[in-house]
């Protein structure tokens, strides 16, 4: 099993700063990731996929990148709505789907 | 607008059983491989179980297999998950979700809420 680890758990950054977080795969999954946010009682939202390309309708302050093990999600300017859980996933081994266990971004 | 629209949680006693809908509109269901993704209270994101767009193909996370079993009916729109032998630590939101072929899940459901205790 390939395992997803984020890093750092919680994240506390001002609106408007930037926020970088992490996900490492314990084995090269190529550049089969997936980022996703979720807000408090909603569903999770598909932010990135293949790494560094935006899903529909997500906006441009909205930037993945990595491949291999090392992997970035990175929110240039954060807005007010930014503040969530997000997850990678990796798809590579499918039909095994890993997560990541979640950065929480939260307001400094 | 693609929707999926969950359906059939509930409190069951350990060991029963349950099975969750998941209605799909939108889009053209049948040619879509279709997930079912769980989430703890307060945790993260578990993959439970996919099956591609026929039907012919499924896999599952260890923790379920051989007690949960996904199906659907292209007919009806309509993706299953029937869960038996059901333990506290099924306890969870469950979600259905789109796959992007073989990748990411590009839409999701609102989650439906299965409670297992005694």
């Amino acid at each position: 099993e390939i395992v997803m680890t984020q890093s750092p758990a919680t994240l506390s950054v001002s609106p408007g700063e930037r926020a970088t977080l992490s996900c490492r795969a314990s084995q090269s999954v190529s550049s089969n990731l997936a980022w996703y946010q979720q807000k408090h009682g909603q569903a999770p939202r598909l932010l990135i996929y293949g790494a560094s390309t935006r899903a529909t309708g997500i906006p441009a302050r909205f930037s993945g990148s990595g491949s291999g093990t090392e992997f970035t999600l990175t929110i240039s300017s954060l807005q007010s709505e930014d503040f969530a859980v997000y997850y990678c996933q990796q798809y590579n081994n499918w039909p095994m789907y890993t997560f990541g266990q979640g950065t929480k971004l939260e307001i400094k | 607008e693609v929707q999926l629209v969950e359906s059939g949680g509930g409190l069951v006693q350990p060991g029963g059983s349950l099975r969750l809908s998941c209605a799909a509109s939108g889009f053209t269901f049948s040619t879509y491989w279709m997930h079912w993704v769980r989430q703890a209270p307060g945790k993260g994101l578990v993959w439970v179980s996919r099956i591609n767009s026929d039907g012919s193909s499924t896999s599952y996370a260890d923790s379920v297999e051989g007690r949960f079993t996904i199906s659907r009916d292209n007919a009806k729109n309509t993706l299953y998950l029937q869960m038996n032998s059901l333990r506290a630590e099924d306890t969870a939101v469950y979600y259905c979700a789109r796959g992007k072929g073989a990748g990411a899940f590009d839409y999701w459901g609102q989650g439906t809420l299965v409670t297992v205790s005694s």
